[in-house]
């Protein structure tokens, strides 16, 4: 299958500080990439959906200033945490899918936040 | 999408078949049923996907109800490696939205 990989695997930060998590397809390109966080014992909740080329789609809740989101090529999409404050630490996952895929997505391992 | 119920968590034993069930009763014609799993710490893996009929492939099989209201996923001979959580998710597959809405899933623990 497909291949996403997401880097840092794991980041310890400074509230205040802003952290960059990227997202890529290795051996396909990503018209479309989902970002996913989750908190201990507990499912996926989606953040938001980011198209190449335009502006990320937030879910309800999220903040767009917050948390930006860029996806400058069909490999690549990053999420930025700004100003991290410590109920911002979790696991967040991204997914890509082809614009050819019907059945599945393909998922990153997932970058560990923690905010001190 | 169609709401799903599983079961909170199930425990079997290595080498034995795994059964997990999963309720969609609310489920329309044209929505599949996919599963993923996810051991802990990791991202999401797909495990397998149908619509009305039973499908396998290498990792497990899906077992579909005539009237598609439930489903099993079934791992035929477990391991330790298989204890993840697992999800059922109902969904259209095509279409603009296709980000995966998760459920709370069912924590299978395989047991030595």
């Amino acid at each position: 299958g497909a291949v996403v990989s997401q880097h840092p695997s794991w980041v310890i930060c400074k509230s205040g500080t802003s952290v960059k998590i990227e997202c890529r397809s290795l051996d396909f390109q990503a018209t479309t990439m989902f970002w996913y966080r989750q908190f201990p014992k507990q499912s996926l909740m989606l953040m938001a959906t980011s198209n190449e080329g335009s502006k990320a789609t937030y879910e309800q809740g999220v903040e767009k200033d917050k948390f930006l989101i860029n996806h400058a090529s069909l490999t690549l999409s990053t999420l930025t945490v700004t100003s991290a404050h410590p109920e911002d630490s979790s696991f967040y996952i991204c997914s890509a899918i082809t614009s050819s895929s019907y059945n599945e997505q393909f998922f990153g391992p997932g970058t560990r936040l923690t905010v001190l | 999408d169609a709401k799903t119920t599983q079961p909170p968590s199930m425990d079997c034993a290595e080498g034995r078949a795994a059964n997990l069930p999963c309720n969609h009763s609310t489920i329309s014609g044209n929505e599949y049923v996919y599963w993923y799993r996810q051991i802990h710490s990791q991202g999401p893996q797909y495990i397998i996907h149908g619509l009305k009929n039973n499908e396998t492939n290498e990792m497990a099989s899906l077992i579909i109800t005539e009237d598609r209201k439930s489903s099993t996923l079934i791992l035929p001979h477990a391991t330790l490696r298989d204890t993840a959580v697992y999800y059922c998710i109902v969904r259209v597959p095509s279409g603009s939205a296709r980000q995966l809405t998760f459920g709370s899933g069912t924590q299978l623990t395989v047991l030595p």
